[in-house]
């Protein structure tokens, strides 16, 4: 299997802030990609596929970047609804596999 | 608007079963695929079971297969999830998600999904 390391664990940010989340695969995935925001209580939600395609209805804010091995998640500037956990996914190999996911908290 | 809504969690003795659904509106149900994914408590998401719209490329996480059993019915365009022999681990939300493609590769649209809890 895949094992997708996503870095760091926690995030503690201000609104505003630009915020990096990498995203670190163990063999190469070429640009097969997600990226989910799940916040408590609420459906996850789709933010990019195919390592850099912004989902329909995505604020364009959130961009990603990479192929291979190594992947970003970028979020311009950090606005209040986006304090959240945050998941990469690959699905260039089965069985899909994700990330342990990294929580963005208020600073 | 799109919408997946699960049902059928709740508490079950260890090797018991539960059968979850996950009722869908807004699309074409008889296209693409639907996925099963979890997060058990404190923990991260674990991809657990997919099937294509027509019932083919069924697959399985190692961790349950033999033990869930994933179908569809068109004509109620409802997903479902058989769980046998439960264990503790299976303890997690349970969210029924759709893929956009004919294959299994993301899920773009998800539920809110539903709790399992497995105890004695």
């Amino acid at each position: 299997d895949i094992q997708m390391t996503q870095s760091p664990s926690t995030l503690s940010a201000s609104v505003g802030d630009r915020v990096t989340i990498t995203c670190r695969a163990s063999q190469t995935i070429s640009i097969w990609l997600a990226w989910y925001q799940l916040k408590p209580g609420k459906a996850p939600q789709l933010l990019i596929y195919k390592a850099s395609s912004l989902e329909s209805g995505v604020a364009s804010r959130f961009s990603g970047s990479g192929s291979g091995t190594e992947f970003t998640l970028t979020i311009s500037s950090l606005q209040p609804d986006d304090f959240a956990t945050y998941y990469c996914q690959q699905y260039g190999s089965y069985p899909l596999t994700f990330g342990g996911g990294t929580k963005v908290e208020i600073k | 608007q799109v919408q997946l809504v699960e049902s059928g969690g709740g508490l079950v003795q260890p090797g018991g079963s539960l059968r979850l659904s996950c009722a869908t509106s807004g699309f074409t149900f008889s296209s693409g695929g639907m996925h099963w994914v979890r997060q058990a408590p404190g923990k991260g998401l674990e991809w657990v079971a997919f099937i294509r719209y027509d019932g083919t490329n069924i697959k399985y996480a190692d961790s349950v297969k033999g033990r869930f059993t994933i179908s569809r019915d068109s004509s109620k365009n409802t997903l479902f999830l058989q769980m046998n022999s439960l264990r503790g681990e299976d303890t997690a939300v349970y969210y029924c998600a759709k893929d956009p493609t004919l294959y299994c590769y993301y899920m773009d649209v998800w539920g809110k999904g539903t709790t399992v809890t497995v105890s004695s």
